[in-house]
């Protein structure tokens, strides 16, 4: 069965800093991943997403996020963090052989310092 | 504007009350899922459903239902079965690649 991780349950940084949020996977086959935030009180909004081909991908807000196959990783970064980005961040992958059900790793909070 | 629109966002339930709550999507997307969110727990799937008539139990459908009679609608009913009912409930919907659009959510709370 897939499964997400993400290491840190909140980071806290600077504005104006940048941000590295952590996720790795474990899935049999290559897999569609996702990054979705979530403002207190409300659903998600998909930032990015990875199918296939450039393992680079960019993302709404100035998010970027690398696919790393031999690492099992899908890491999330932004150059520089704004205020606005304080919120809680879910890396998924999706099952693509099991009616497209995504798994979510538990969230990582991020906390912007001003 | 396309969405979904679940309602209601807060909703209180004493012990032993079945509630429901609604899930509406002017997508015309044909998958549509139920997930529970609790605090440092991330989402978990309760039932989803791929086309009308007919849907699946997710990873946490115990004291849960759901039913599917038209593709715009998907209601949750929370059962009095369900022991710990209390929770943020998410409805989604999926597109072509699996890309998930996701309600407001509603809040339960039971007294």
């Amino acid at each position: 069965a897939q499964s997400v991780t993400q290491p840190d349950i909140h980071i806290t940084v600077s504005e104006g800093a940048s941000l590295e949020l952590r996720c790795n996977y474990s899935y049999g086959a290559t897999p569609y991943l996702f990054w979705y935030v979530q403002s207190p009180g409300q659903g998600l909004q998909l930032l990015l997403k990875y199918f296939s081909g450039d393992t680079l991908v960019q993302g709404i807000k100035g998010f970027e996020a690398e696919f790393k196959r031999s690492q099992s990783s899908f890491n999330l970064r932004k150059p520089s963090v704004h205020w606005s980005d304080a919120a809680e961040y879910f890396c998924a992958v999706v099952d693509n052989t099991n009616a497209g059900k995504s798994t979510f790793g538990d969230g990582t909070t991020l906390t912007v310092k001003p | 504007d396309g969405g979904i629109t679940q309602s209601p966002k807060y909703l209180f339930r004493k012990e032993g009350q079945n509630v429901t709550l609604s899930c509406e999507q002017n997508l015309n997307h044909d998958a549509m899922y139920w997930y529970r969110q609790d605090p440092g727990q991330g989402l978990r799937l309760i039932y989803y459903s791929q086309i009308v008539n007919d849907f699946q139990k997710g990873d946490i459908a115990e004291g849960y239902s759901v039913s599917r009679e038209k593709k715009e609608s998907f209601p949750l009913t929370v059962t009095s079965a369900q022991k710990n009912p209390t929770a943020f409930y998410l409805c989604a919907t999926g597109s072509g690649a699996n890309v998930l659009t996701f309600g407001a959510g509603s809040r339960l709370t039971v007294l």
